[in-house]
């Protein structure tokens, strides 16, 4: 069985560009959740995805948006990129939302701005 | 806000002791808690996950357990290797209803040949 899929695993971007990442959950799997780690901050939940509906957004500003397809498939995208924006980005999925399930996270992608 | 924090940031120790990573959390209102391991650059490992129901989960030469009173949890290494340095990641599932997972900061293992 298939894992978490990020692509890509790695880009650099420049300040001011907008960048998109995405993440393909496990076969099966209804719920993608995102979250940023950073040195400083250590890994910060962004937001939820569950049947195409943001259930949950983390302490983030709205240049950070994301999106959820049939298929389960998971963009997040990010405006007008900042220095600080510079982190891993984690995707995690679960079967269901809200309750009991375990996280399964992909290999995360790593951004990179300049 | 639910906040979790991990003693000791960093732990050295030589290959074959055991050892005990400590996690707490502030509120006991959780579904469950995950403990997770990651090599430099990589995703997460899921180790184990328990319920807030349980008291303790193993796999193999790992034991976590879980005290949702107190708002602790211990992950046990048994036997340890050099293979089993990596940052050990302890994340609690509240509830509020959505899969927000809450991390704490890691320990960072290191095991010495």
């Amino acid at each position: 069985k298939a894992g978490v899929t990020q692509t890509p695993r790695y880009l650099i971007k420049t300040r001011g560009q907008q960048v998109t990442l995405s993440c393909s959950p496990i076969s099966g799997h209804r719920s993608v959740s995102w979250y940023q780690q950073t040195p400083g901050q250590g890994l910060q939940f962004l937001f939820e995805y569950f049947s195409e509906t943001q259930r949950n957004k983390g302490n983030f500003p709205g240049r950070f948006s994301g999106r959820q397809f049939s298929n389960s498939r998971s963009e997040m995208n990010v405006s007008t990129l900042e220095l600080g924006d510079s982190a891993l980005y984690l995707c995690a999925s679960s079967p269901q939302t809200g309750g009991v399930t375990e996280a399964f996270f992909g290999q995360g992608t790593r951004l990179t701005v300049v | 806000k639910q906040e979790v924090t991990q003693i000791p940031a960093a732990l050295s120790v030589p290959e074959g002791e055991n050892l005990v990573l400590n996690c707490s959390f502030t509120d006991s209102a959780i579904y469950n808690l995950q403990w997770f391991r990651q090599d430099p650059g990589k995703g997460l490992t899921s180790l184990l996950l328990i319920q807030s129901s349980q008291r303790e989960q193993t796999s193999g030469r790992l034991n976590a357990s879980l005290d949702k009173s107190s708002g602790r949890s211990t992950l046990y290494i048994a036997a340890s290797q050099p293979g089993d340095s990596a940052t050990y990641l302890c994340a609690v599932l509240d509830q509020t209803g959505a899969n927000n997972l809450f991390f704490g900061t890691g320990t960072r293992l290191t095991v010495i040949p």
